[in-house]
């Protein structure tokens, strides 16, 4: 089954403790991306992945790091997580830019 | 900017029919999603216009208008199930991140 997979679903962490969500496809697709939900705001862009090694920085990028050593895995990590980082976050992957998204199922971070 | 506007929210009934509609600034358009997402849950596809009409898929259907900078959804007979979010997204040329709108969420009353 295609699919993308996100882990934790649901974080509590506090201010300043370093975190890393996971997010792996299984489709082979080259484009990853990482987008943050907020009530009002929309998804929003904090990553893009082109292929492995090649990253860029979406519309909202401050104080999150990606990486794509491999091309199934692009974690997001957030170096020193604070309370403004709560949010509802999706990984996504297509195989081109006008594509379909495929979105995991969603990791819900609070920091405290 | 390059605003998507959609409505916050919709009720319809059961078996109905209903438009939600998208607007959005046609400088550099180059494609517009529709997605579906439950509460709690991921976007799901459901449609993609790159040129001016109709797509029609089942019960959902999504017009453009590329020069009005229009699009809408059609979801019709309307089923419970169909309660959800609805999400406008726009790919802009020179641009890797789509433009998402904020959503319609639509409540669908017995």
């Amino acid at each position: 089954e295609a699919q993308v997979t996100q882990n934790p679903r649901y974080l509590i962490t506090v201010t300043g403790k370093k975190l890393t969500v996971t997010c792996s496809q299984n489709m082979n697709h080259e484009y990853m991306s990482w987008y943050r939900q907020d009530p009002g705001l929309g998804l929003r862009q904090i990553y893009y992945s082109m292929n492995v090694e090649v990253t860029d920085k979406g519309d909202v990028p401050e104080g999150y790091k990606v990486s794509r050593k491999e091309k199934r895995n692009f974690p997001l990590i957030l170096e020193s997580p604070s309370p403004n980082q709560t949010s509802l976050y999706f990984c996504a992957s297509t195989s081109g830019p006008g594509t379909e998204a495929f979105f995991g199922q969603g990791t819900r971070l609070t920091v405290v | 900017g390059q605003n998507i506007d959609q409505p916050t929210e919709m009720t319809a009934t059961e078996g109905a029919i209903v438009q939600i509609n998208c607007t959005y600034q046609t400088s550099g358009f180059n494609g517009l999603f529709w997605y579906q997402q439950h509460a709690g849950e991921a976007p799901t596809f459901l449609s993609y216009n790159v040129l001016d009409g109709l797509e029609e898929k089942g019960r959902f259907s999504s017009f453009l208008s590329r020069s009005k900078g229009y699009s809408y959804l059609l979801l019709k007979e309307l089923q419970m199930k169909d309660s959800a979010s609805y999400l406008c997204a726009v790919r802009y040329t020179g641009r890797r991140a789509l433009t998402f709108g904020s959503g319609t969420r639509l409540q669908v009353q017995p």
